[in-house]
């Protein structure tokens, strides 16, 4: 049982480019998220979705692009690279919060996706 | 404006003793906190979590502590072992009134712990 997958662990991009984080999970949870952890900061929500089809914004949500087409996936798009978006970016999944409640379990996360852009 | 605040970055504790973690909030709508534990290079992984109409939980060596009036609680892990060295989250997810909740959950900034062998 893989749980949340993501690739590529690492990254450098040039500002201006773009890149997909690609997060995949087998545990046919409804509900994904992305995180980015930057130094000090805590995990800022960037978007979530609650099924395939639905998305929404989280806190930190500009400069990128999520998609849901399956219950699987849920890759973020990063359009315009800038040095703002270097950071450590998780993905996460999890049950339904009334689910989450009963079973009282949490998220659980992929190994992250370090980028930098220079 | 942090609703979920660790104010320790960290801790240093010997092998064996108790250690103590700490977690402050300020929504009150809170009613579900958890906590995580993080080596470096991985993702976060559940530890232990608390529902808002208990004020403990214990699961092994971990426990959670909750005043809910004092919008605070702790965690415990005694004794505290060499490989529970991590940076620990505390999380909080708000109940919704209008249901259909998103199970969003909100982080605070760490602490890491440090135990000494």
């Amino acid at each position: 049982n893989a749980g949340v997958t993501q690739t590529p662990k690492f990254r450098i991009l040039k500002i201006g480019q773009s890149m997909t984080l690609q997060c995949t999970q087998d545990m046919n949870h409804n509900y994904m998220y992305w995180y980015r952890q930057d130094p000090g900061m805590g995990l800022k929500l960037i978007y979530y979705s609650v099924g395939a089809g639905i998305t929404d914004k989280g806190e930190v949500p500009n400069g990128y692009n999520v998609s849901r087409s399956t219950t699987e996936d849920f890759p973020l798009r990063l359009e315009l690279a800038a040095p703002s978006q270097t950071s450590v970016y998780f993905c996460a999944s999890s049950y339904s919060r009334s689910l989450s409640l009963r079973r009282y379990v949490g998220y659980t996360f992929g190994s992250g996706t370090r980028l930098t852009v220079v | 404006d942090q609703q979920v605040k660790q104010n320790s970055p960290s801790l240093s504790v010997q092998e064996g003793r108790i250690s103590i973690l700490n977690c402050d909030y300020t929504n009150s709508m809170f009613d579900y906190f958890l906590w995580y534990k993080k080596y470096p290079a991985e993702g976060p992984t559940f530890l232990i979590s608390i529902s808002s109409i208990k004020d403990k939980n214990e699961d092994g060596r971990f426990t959670v502590f909750l005043n809910k009036s004092a919008k605070h609680l702790s965690l415990h892990i005694v004794p505290s072992q060499p490989g529970d060295s991590a940076v620990y989250f505390c999380a909080a997810s708000e109940r919704k009134n209008y249901g259909g909740a998103t199970n969003k959950l909100i982080f605070g900034t760490g602490t890491l712990l440090a135990v000494q062998p």
